[in-house]
């Protein structure tokens, strides 16, 4: 039972637009969210964050938007470069019932076209 | 700093051998954990640890031991490889917990035999 998705293995985005990755999940108990962007033959790195208090955060190019009744987010990346080119996961635990367990999805591949 | 180190890089091991992968970070986290990778699956957590002496069970624990005498090292022990086991394994640390920024380290790709 797969509890956050991430329905588009993969998405290409010309240089200079907008990349919009999605994830969805389905526990109600999951209160914070997290992007991890891993370039190949390295770890994951922590990429942005959002409270499930909040509906947007932004840091830089990259802004994350949370919809709890739809239990929705999605990373929006402006604009788009080909550093950017990756595998980006999304991510979400609950700060209410412990911290210890992150759940991941299973990622989307970013390839950004020059 | 190193921030977190694994070791080895690669591995092959035949059924039924048994192993440790290393696992080490210098920034004085509280929180270690393991993932393993496997392709369409994401980052699953194996095991995890909230400070020295205390670990707990992650999604997908079977066929794994873990240990947490220090602060710094978190070793990964698979005690009878099976051919499903077969992934890139990914050890992680954070100040506080799995809430809040992980630092990974590069990952160990394992290939059972």
């Amino acid at each position: 039972d797969q509890q956050v998705k991430q329905n588009s293995p993969s998405l290409s985005v010309q240089e200079g637009r907008i990349s919009i990755l999605n994830c969805d999940y389905t526990n109600s108990m999951f209160d914070y969210f997290l992007w991890y962007k891993k370039y190949p033959a390295e770890g994951p790195t922590f990429l942005i964050s959002i409270s499930s208090i909040k509906d947007k955060n932004e840091d830089g190019r990259f802004t994350v938007f949370l919809n709890k009744s739809a239990k929705h987010l999605s990373l929006h990346i402006v604009p788009s470069q080909p550093g950017d080119s990756a595998v980006y996961f999304c991510a979400a635990s609950g700060l209410s019932f412990g911290n210890e367990k992150l759940t991941f999805g299973t990622g989307t591949r970013l390839t950004i076209i020059p | 700093n190193a921030g977190v180190t694994q070791t080895p890089k690669f591995q092959v091991l035949k059924t039924g051998q048994s192993m440790t992968l290393q696992c080490a970070q210098d920034m004085n986290h509280e929180y270690m954990s393991w993932y393993r990778q496997d392709p369409g699956m994401g980052l699953r957590l194996i095991h995890y640890s909230v400070g020295a002496g205390i670990t707990d069970q992650g999604e997908v624990p079977n066929g794994y031991n873990v240990s947490r005498s220090t602060t710094e090292d978190f070793p990964l022990r698979l005690l009878s490889a099976a051919p499903s086991q077969t992934s890139v394994y990914f050890c992680a640390s954070s100040p506080t917990g799995a809430s809040y920024e992980q630092y990974f380290g590069p990952g160990t790709r394992l290939t059972v035999t």
